[in-house]
């Protein structure tokens, strides 16, 4: 079993909709989550950062947390067609780690 | 300033032969990281820099993997001897400090490898 599993898609959504996106993890010492939104010929690029379980919201994005389940998502309302992009989920387990370990990454398209 | 650059861009080898990729990071970052994605994978972790010393090198796949820094400026990843599952796009990381997890990694456009 892979530590990080990520649903490649693609996914295909209709301008507006909301997107839900998720990854399952099986080390229990990850604490430091994280979502990367990657643009096709382009770096990946931080989006949101959660410590811990629980909610973040930053705009249109929620990122949410459930440790005992060993499960996050990334909601996206009001999808536009420039969140079209690869999302990546990564996640370390503490201070003094830089080492992430990555989803493989769901390509959502949002069609106008 | 600019972000992180990468070069080249794109690179088409020939199985056996040796390629250099360079990265320059952000001015004034300390740590600098090199990762690989494969086509339908995640980023793997390759190396990490702290200054120009390399504590973690457990992500290189072979010894035919190696990375050097000057400073705390430009790295450059070497792989010999190429073989056709060296084929991916190598991604190159900096940030400021290194140690922390809230520790933005910004992301270089990557050289897409091609090995024939």
């Amino acid at each position: 079993q892979k530590e990080v599993e990520q649903d490649p898609g693609p996914l295909s959504v209709p301008e507006g909709a909301i997107v839900s996106l998720n990854c399952t993890y099986s080390n229990s010492a990850f604490q430091y989550f994280m979502w990367y939104r990657q643009y096709s010929r382009k770096g990946p690029e931080l989006l949101m950062y959660t410590y811990s379980s629980g909610n973040k919201e930053d705009g249109r994005f929620t990122a949410q947390v459930d440790k005992s389940s060993k499960y996050i998502s990334l909601f996206i309302r009001d999808s536009q067609p420039s969140d079209s992009a690869t999302y990546l989920c990564a996640m370390t387990s503490g201070a003094g780690s830089y080492q992430l370990t990555f989803g493989k990454g769901t390509k959502l398209s949002v069609i106008p | 300033g600019a972000g992180v650059s990468q070069s080249p861009s794109n690179k088409v080898t020939e199985k056996g032969k040796d390629v250099e990729l360079r990265c320059d990071p952000i001015s004034g970052h300390t740590a600098l990281y090199w990762y690989r994605q494969r086509l339908g994978q995640g980023l793997e972790f390759l190396i990490y820099f702290q200054g120009n010393s390399a504590p973690d090198k457990s992500g290189l796949p072979s010894d035919r993997f190696s990375a050097e820094r000057t400073g705390e400026s430009v790295s450059t990843l070497t792989i010999q001897r190429t073989q056709q599952e060296d084929s991916a796009v190598y991604l190159c990381a900096s940030s400021p400090l290194a140690g922390g997890p809230q520790e933005t990694q910004y992301f270089g456009p990557g050289t897409r490898l091609l090995v024939l």
